[in-house]
């Protein structure tokens, strides 16, 4: 049974556009949504986190949107750069410093 | 300050063989998780330690796979008798503990089982 399902699996935007990535949980008692970054070779990064008390964030050019009567939070990226072409998860936690469910990840890439 | 450490970068052993893959997490971090990324995969929880309380092993996919964490610090997982299906990305990650959610993670180890 997989928690957090992801879609888009692959996304190409042209520069300047917007990108939206899809999540969507089960276990309604999640309450720390976290979207991560992750360029090859590396590490995932944290990119920015929402909790379901409020129903979006936005820091600089990435908004996440929540739904909480849906259960599906999205990831927005505004004026896409191909900068920001990589491999992006959303995950979900119970509580404080739990382990995270991730989501399959999307790979996104923008073209010039 | 330096990030999470993980050692060897790239690991290839045959079947069968015990591997060991190390992981320093940030300094005063005081929760280490271990995640599996698989080709085409999310990433998959393995282990969890949070201080000094008994780990978290309920992520691990088989008593095949253990882990330590020595004075709250530097981790292990070991991996007996590998199996091709164990080929993956092993990822280690750290946090604050109860201060932060934030999963800081390493580079990862690339483990090839032929």
């Amino acid at each position: 049974q997989q928690q957090v399902k992801q879609s888009p699996q692959s996304l190409i935007v042209q520069k300047g556009g917007i990108s939206i990535i899809n999540c969507a949980y089960e276990n309604t008692a999640f309450d720390y949504f976290p979207w991560y970054q992750q360029f090859p070779g590396k590490g995932p990064a944290l990119l920015i986190a929402i909790r379901p008390d409020v129903s979006e964030k936005k820091e600089g050019r990435f908004t996440i949107s929540f739904n909480k009567s849906a259960k599906q939070f999205s990831l927005h990226i505004m004026d896409s750069q191909p900068g920001d072409s990589a491999t992006y998860f959303c995950a979900a936690s119970l509580q404080r410093n739990t382990p995270l469910v991730f989501g399959k990840g999307t790979r996104l890439s923008v073209i010039a | 300050g330096a990030g999470v450490s993980q050692s060897p970068s790239n690991k290839v052993t045959e079947k069968g063989k015990d591997v060991e893959l190390r992981c320093d997490p940030i300094s005063g971090h005081t929760a280490l998780y271990w995640y599996r990324q698989s080709l085409g995969q999310g990433l998959e929880f393995l282990i969890y330690f949070q201080g000094n309380s008994a780990p978290d092993k309920s992520g691990l996919p088989s008593d095949r796979f253990s882990a330590e964490r020595t004075g709250g610090s530097v981790s292990t997982l070991t991996i007996q008798r590998t199996q091709q299906e164990d080929s993956a990305v092993y990822l280690c990650a750290s946090s604050l503990g109860s201060a932060s959610n934030t999963q800081y993670f390493g580079p990862g180890t690339r483990l090839t089982v032929l």
